[in-house]
């Protein structure tokens, strides 16, 4: 089973800041990688698949990068509804697996 | 639009089972994957299970043997038969569609909760 580790667990920032997370999985996972966000009391929602492509309806300011092992997603400049909890997915491996998640708290 | 609606889920004694159900409307459901993908009070997501297409599924070892998978694509329905429960398998249970081409659930329902009592 592939283990997905994010960093940092949390991260405390403004909004207007930069925000920089990361994925690291315990084997290559070529760019079969995709990013989530998720706020209380709601499904996760898709944010980028495929280590780098936006999903539908995912403002420009949300980016992924990486492959193999190490991952990025980048959120260029937050926005208040941005605060929420991060979770990487791989898919390169049945189970599919997904990291433990980035809480992203305002500062 | 695109809809998912789980239901089935409740309370139920460990050793018990319970089966989950999700109803799809907005899409050509047949056309997809489908995913359950579950998530305990305050934890992470964890994978459950998955079912292509063409009815092959997928399980992790933590669930293999005790809960199957399965879909009714004329009537739009996603299932999840749960058996031998423990309260480890207490969660907000998650169905998902995913794209064939993508293999990535980009759809997801607001869950049906599932408690396990001792």
């Amino acid at each position: 089973e592939i283990v997905l580790t994010q960093s940092p667990a949390t991260l405390s920032l403004s909004p207007g800041e930069r925000a920089t997370l990361s994925c690291r999985a315990s084997q290559s996972v070529s760019t079969y990688l995709n990013w989530y966000q998720q706020k209380p009391g709601q499904a996760p929602r898709l944010l980028i698949y495929d280590a780098s492509n936006r999903a539908s309806g995912i403002p420009a300011r949300f980016s992924g990068s990486g492959s193999g092992t190490d991952f990025t997603l980048t959120i260029s400049s937050l926005e208040p509804e941005d605060f929420a909890v991060y979770y990487c997915q791989q898919r390169s491996n049945w189970p599919y697996t997904f990291g433990q998640g980035t809480k992203l708290e305002i500062k | 639009e695109v809809q998912l609606v789980e239901s089935g889920g409740g309370l139920v004694q460990a050793g018990g089972s319970l089966r989950l159900s999700c109803a799809a409307s907005g899409f050509t459901f047949s056309s997809y994957d489908m995913h359950w993908v579950r998530q305990a009070r305050g934890k992470g997501l964890e994978w459950v299970s998955a079912i292509g297409t063409a009815g092959d599924t997928y399980y992790p070892g933590s669930v293999k043997g005790r809960f199957t998978i399965s879909r009714e694509n004329a009537k739009n329905s996603l299932y999840l038969q749960m058996n031998s429960l423990g309260v480890g398998d207490t969660a907000v249970y998650y169905c998902a569609r995913a794209p064939r081409a993508s293999g990535t659930p980009d759809y997801w329902g607001q869950g049906t909760l599932v408690t396990v009592s001792s």
